[in-house]
């Protein structure tokens, strides 16, 4: 059964701490990998999609990796506006083209 | 370009009544998916249209859940009756083609009381 875990459940940072956010997954082919932000009352806004192992895409202080197994999202010297939680999801090539979410990791930056 | 749009986005209801949610698709994206999160736990599949038609709709929960997008356009998801299982947040998506990044709304919050 396709499967996403995602580590740790919440974080807590100062702000310029730089830390790494962990999506593990287990899919039968995949499709893509795909990660979100999401602020409260609103809905996952598209940060990165990676399609196979060795990709890494960069956007500000946000860095995306993918391995066979797990992707990572580095997160360089935050600050505060970088709170919010970040989903993880993946796509299989098992012929659906529905997403298999993470709970998602909630990231807290301090001033 | 306007994103997603969904209504309402909230609804409180009673147990036993019926809701209808609404979804308006970025224009021009030909598949638009249903998903939702109950307390607690991750965002869940339900179906995937592409135009008019039901792509999968190996996630719709039971038979009280009735999704319909006519004309390819907007899509709406009735349930009927509901039962307080039925609360949480109801996200619609769409994506030009199958396999292109999703584009999420902001979501429905359904309160079934």
């Amino acid at each position: 059964e396709d499967q996403v875990t995602q580590s740790p459940e919440a974080l807590r940072l100062q702000e310029g701490e730089s830390s790494s956010l962990n999506c593990s997954y287990t899919v039968s082919g995949l499709r893509g990998l795909f990660w979100y932000r999401q602020d409260p009352g609103k809905g996952p806004e598209f940060l990165f999609t990676l399609y196979s192992a060795g990709e890494e895409k960069e956007k500000e202080r946000l860095k995306a990796t993918l391995t066979k197994k797990e992707s990572f999202l580095h997160i360089t010297a935050p600050k505060p506006e970088d709170s919010a939680t970040y989903l993880c999801a993946v796509q299989g090539t098992s012929g659906t083209y529905k997403y298999i979410f993470g709970t998602g990791t909630r990231l807290k930056v301090l001033a | 370009e306007a994103g997603v749009t969904q209504f309402p986005s909230h609804s409180v209801i009673e147990k036993g009544q019926t809701v209808t949610l609404r979804c308006d698709p970025i224009s021009g994206h030909d598949n638009l998916y249903w998903y939702r999160r109950v307390m607690g736990k991750e965002i869940k599949f339900l179906l995937h249209f592409v135009k008019e038609s039901k792509q999968d709709e190996s996630g719709m929960p039971n038979n009280r859940f009735l999704a319909e997008r006519t004309g390819g356009t907007y899509s709406t998801l009735k349930v009927q009756p509901a039962e307080l299982e039925d609360s949480g947040v109801y996200f619609c998506a769409s994506s030009q083609n199958n396999g292109d990044t999703q584009y999420f709304g902001p979501g429905t919050r359904l309160t079934v009381l």
